[in-house]
């Protein structure tokens, strides 16, 4: 067990729909990721929040986006859904930004089926 | 710009044989290199990394790998397989001069399978 809670687990939705995805991070990690993850592209960062702020961008759409709580929980809304956004979608925390010093730490994924 | 090449998308192994996952990197500036596991219906958890000193990490499970700066590569092994062990796994390369997890890149995963 990770500590990092993603919910819901499973997602079906309708083209043109919105959608929120929920994680908790593990605790005393102030560092929260979301990552796509699907057959054809693999692994894709899509942004990164360090306690409230956002920290980075990766490939993120402009339909997307995101935000972390002062609790640091974090939210990722997916809006006017397309077919091509099914995916995997995972959370992963880290105590701090640093690649040396803190591991990411990967919720279990939220998969979203875009029908 | 960096980026990285898992050869081989599915590797099978026998049980108790060599499990050798091959990784090369492309970085102009000294890589952190690290190897994550992903088991069905899970999340990555980190298997090990390789940051600065011995070039010979150990890691979780039994697993190990060896950085070599010549030949840009950090392959993954581990000298007997395990049912276990079936799973997928990813090399991800990071700038060590930014020290970011948020420069993670990612190769796309080796599947691993393992047979009686």
């Amino acid at each position: 067990d990770s500590g990092v809670t993603q919910t819901p687990k499973h997602l079906i939705t309708a083209t043109g729909q919105r959608v929120t995805l929920r994680c908790s991070p593990r605790s005393g990690d102030l560092s929260v990721y979301w990552y796509q993850q699907s057959l054809d592209q693999g692994l894709q960062f899509l942004i990164q929040y360090y306690n409230g702020e956002e920290r980075a961008k990766g490939n993120i759409l402009e339909r997307f986006s995101a935000q972390q709580f002062p609790d640091l929980h974090s939210e990722l809304n997916l809006s006017s859904l397309e077919l091509g956004d099914s995916a995997l979608y995972f959370c992963a925390s880290s105590v701090g930004t640093g690649a040396s010093s803190s591991p990411l730490h990967f919720g279990n994924g939220t998969r979203l089926t875009v029908t | 710009a960096q980026s990285v090449t898992q050869l081989g998308s599915h590797v099978s192994v026998s049980e108790g044989a060599l499990v050798l996952l091959r990784c090369n990197y492309s970085s102009s500036v000294p890589p952190y290199l690290f190897w994550y596991v992903q088991y069905p219906n899970q999340g990555l958890q980190l298997l090990l990394k390789y940051t600065t000193g011995a070039t010979l990490v150990k890691g979780i499970n039994g697993f190990e790998a060896e950085f070599k700066k010549s030949e840009t590569s950090f392959h993954l092994t581990k000298p007997s397989a395990h049912m276990s062990d079936a799973a997928e796994y990813f090399c991800a390369v990071s700038d060590a001069n930014a020290g970011n997890n948020r420069k993670l890149i990612w190769g796309l995963g080796t599947s691993l399978a393992v047979n009686p």
